[in-house]
């Protein structure tokens, strides 16, 4: 069964550096979506992708936050500057529609120091 | 008031036990409605997808929708404890935004 796949599982890195969040979506899938779980509270929305640009962003997603689609597999999510309250789970999800379920991959912990 | 309120548990229940989980929210404009698991340190996994009022059927799971008193529920039967997880639900318009909104997710412990 097809699945998005997320990479690394686990990122520590200091405050202050940048980090690069990496996904396969499921490869017919048209729109990429970056999700993050602080512990313990809910699934947060961050940003919506669709033909090679961003079409919908939360208030979380500021400037420090990119989104990039380099090749015709990848999707990343790069936080410029870390910050300690960036620690959190952050899924990628994928649909093959804008209206269609969205599927989540099993997602990255970054632990920001 | 937020959004979407559901209890986070946990809900502790012995196995074969009939779970009942649910969620209230405030936006009478949400039209489409899902349950998640979502086991430790994983993803969340699409169990439900209903759109509008009624009841669905999937398995050992049953999804509810009352709109008129917005509430959704999900109802497990025969409870295993490999259904020990979160369940998150989640919800969202029709129109403008396709972007869910969920809620904290309720945990669920099924003992043997």
């Amino acid at each position: 069964e097809p699945e998005v796949t997320q990479t690394p599982s686990h990122q520590v890195t200091q405050m202050g550096q940048e980090v690069i969040l990496r996904c396969v979506p499921i490869s017919n899938h048209l729109y990429f979506y970056w999700y993050r779980q602080i512990l313990g509270q809910k699934v947060e929305f961050l940003v919506s992708f669709y033909n090679n640009e961003i079409s919908e962003k939360s208030e979380i997603f500021d400037d420090q936050f990119s989104v990039e689609r380099p090749d015709g597999s990848n999707f990343t999510l790069k936080i410029r500057s870390t910050k300690l309250e960036d620690s959190a789970m952050y899924f990628c999800a994928s649909s093959e529609a804008g209206l269609d379920i969205q599927y989540f991959g099993a997602g990255t912990r970054l632990s920001v120091l | 008031q937020k959004e979407v309120e559901q209890d986070p548990g946990p809900l502790s229940v012995p196995e074969g036990a009939i779970v009942s989980l649910n969620c209230t929210y405030s936006n009478s404009a949400f039209q489409y409605f899902m349950w998640y698991r979502q086991y430790s340190r994983k993803g969340p996994e699409l169990l439900m997808y209903t759109y509008s009022s009624g009841n669905k059927e999937d398995g050992r799971f049953t999804a509810q929708v009352d709109k008129s008193s917005k509430y959704i529920s999900l109802f497990i039967r025969d409870s295993q404890p490999s259904d020990s997880a979160t369940y998150l639900c989640a919800m969202r318009k029709s129109g403008g935004s396709y972007i869910p909104t969920f809620g904290r997710g309720t945990s669920l412990i099924v003992h043997p």
